[in-house]
């Protein structure tokens, strides 16, 4: 079963690029069938999409975020990433990891969530 | 743009049915969406996947009480003989060339 799992620090400063990988067991990363994404949900809001990525590293991102978002992916490790940079305390949130699959772009399987906090 | 929208709260009695509305931006009526569904202090859960002529698919373990439906820009997600379990967020959200939009999500009160 396949299952995934975010990791990274939970405490960032303002200023600085907040860094977060997603291991993805009981599958491989480089099934063609799917692209794996990182969607965000700040405390008591609604979900945001931040960007998807395909194993052979095409990339999309929102456009709302794309100028600080980077999503890279390591198929020798079955992980994929997500780096944020110049986080201000607005981005403060839970990140989720995701995936949906190649020709509809609805997430089928998310992972459990991690929350960053950005402060001093 | 592509947009969702959807009513911030509902409220149903336990053992009820209850319709959740989610409502596409009218240049995107044909697209189709998913639902999934938050309990408190938890991920959110993939509920269905569900297309513009209300045919859809559930995702792995989704009881027979989830269904989904669809009339013009309008997806809904019903659920019947609503249990305690079922009072959460149910978020919409659909998808286009290279993007990803998520509806605000509607609060489910059981009561």
């Amino acid at each position: 079963q396949l299952q995934l799992q975010e990791s990274g620090p939970g405490l960032v400063k303002p200023s600085e690029t907040l860094s977060l990988t997603c291991t993805v067991s009981g599958g491989s990363i480089s099934d063609t069938s799917y692209y794996w994404g990182w969607i965000r949900q700040s405390p008591g809001k609604g979900l945001e999409w931040i960007g998807s990525i395909y194993y052979s590293g095409s990339t999309y991102y929102n456009p709302s975020l794309k100028s600080r978002v980077t999503i890279s992916v390591d198929t020798s490790k079955n992980q994929f990433s997500l780096k944020l940079s110049s986080v201000t305390a607005a981005d403060t949130t839970v990140y989720y990891c995701a995936r949906h699959p190649s020709s509809y772009w609805y997430f089928d399987l998310w992972g459990r969530g991690t929350l960053v906090t950005v402060s001093s | 743009q592509l947009v969702l929208t959807q009513s911030p709260s509902a409220s149903a009695s336990l053992g009820a049915s209850v319709k959740l509305t989610c409502t596409l931006s009218s240049r995107h009526s044909t697209h189709a969406i998913a639902w999934h569904q938050q309990q408190p202090e938890k991920g959110p859960r993939f509920l269905i996947k569900l297309n513009s002529d209300g045919s859809h698919n559930k995702g792995d373990g989704i009881p027979d009480r989830f269904s989904g439906s669809s009339s013009g820009a309008e997806r809904y997600l019903t659920i019947s003989s609503l249990q305690s379990e079922d009072e959460a967020d149910y978020y919409c959200q659909t998808w286009g060339t290279g993007i990803v939009v998520f509806g605000g999500g509607t609060k489910l009160t059981v009561l």
